[in-house]
């Protein structure tokens, strides 16, 4: 069964730090994964979608890769604000399953 | 606007009160999910539709059931609810199976089983 796991759980930095939030999973059989980012008491917004053929994609100060064969993949934000501030979540797609695996995501503070 | 819809976004109730909760998309996308979302564990999947009429189970199905008769709208059931139940509930939709597009999250619903 898949496990995704996120590391940091928590993490607080200044603002204008750039920042790396880590996703891992057990099973590397994924058609793709995505970070999402939920605000306290609301829904998920999807932030990037990774593919299992692709390394990497961008959306202005994110960057997200993948390491498929190892189980990995970073989220790299570029000068955090604090707007950032919010918990960031990694889902896999499995391949196989048209089941979505969370992991228990990584509560960001971004302090002025 | 493209959304997925849920009603109601808050609602207590007690044990055994038989109660559903919707979910609409307006993006005539083919696959809806719903998750549940607790405390240390993350969300989780209930239940899934690829399509109209075609349901299957997720991570936690037990307890639940859904419908697909329309492809806009899959509510969650719960026949019996129980505290164990208490839990943010999401819904989701995608234009696919998830394998190329990404899933489009409603706002969640807060439900409290006394």
């Amino acid at each position: 069964k898949q496990e995704v796991t996120q590391i940091p759980a928590a993490l607080s930095v200044p603002e204008g730090e750039n920042l790396v939030l880590n996703c891992s999973f057990t099973d590397s059989a994924i058609y793709n994964l995505q970070w999402f980012r939920q605000d306290p008491g609301k829904g998920l917004t999807s932030l990037l979608l990774i593919q299992s053929s692709q390394r990497e994609q961008t959306s202005g100060r994110l960057n997200a890769s993948l390491d498929k064969s190892s189980g990995r993949s970073t989220l790299y934000i570029a000068a955090s604000q604090p707007g950032d501030s919010a918990t960031y979540l990694c889902a896999v797609r499995n391949s196989g399953y048209s089941t979505l695996t969370f992991g228990k995501g990584t509560m960001l503070l971004v302090s002025p | 606007e493209a959304q997925v819809t849920q009603n109601p976004r808050y609602l207590i109730t007690v044990t055994g009160k038989k109660l559903t909760v919707t979910c609409s998309q307006n993006m005539n996308h083919e696959y809806m999910s719903w998750y549940r979302q607790d405390p240390g564990l993350g969300l989780r999947q209930i239940y899934y539709s690829m399509n109209v009429e075609v349901t299957d189970k997720g991570d936690v199905p037990e307890g639940y059931k859904v419908s697909r008769k329309e492809k806009r709208n899959f509510p969650l059931i719960l026949e019996s609810p129980s505290p164990n139940q208490t839990s943010l509930y999401f819904c989701a939709s995608s234009p696919d199976r998830g394998l190329i597009y990404e899933q489009f999250f409603g706002p969640g619903t807060r439900l409290t089983v006394l």
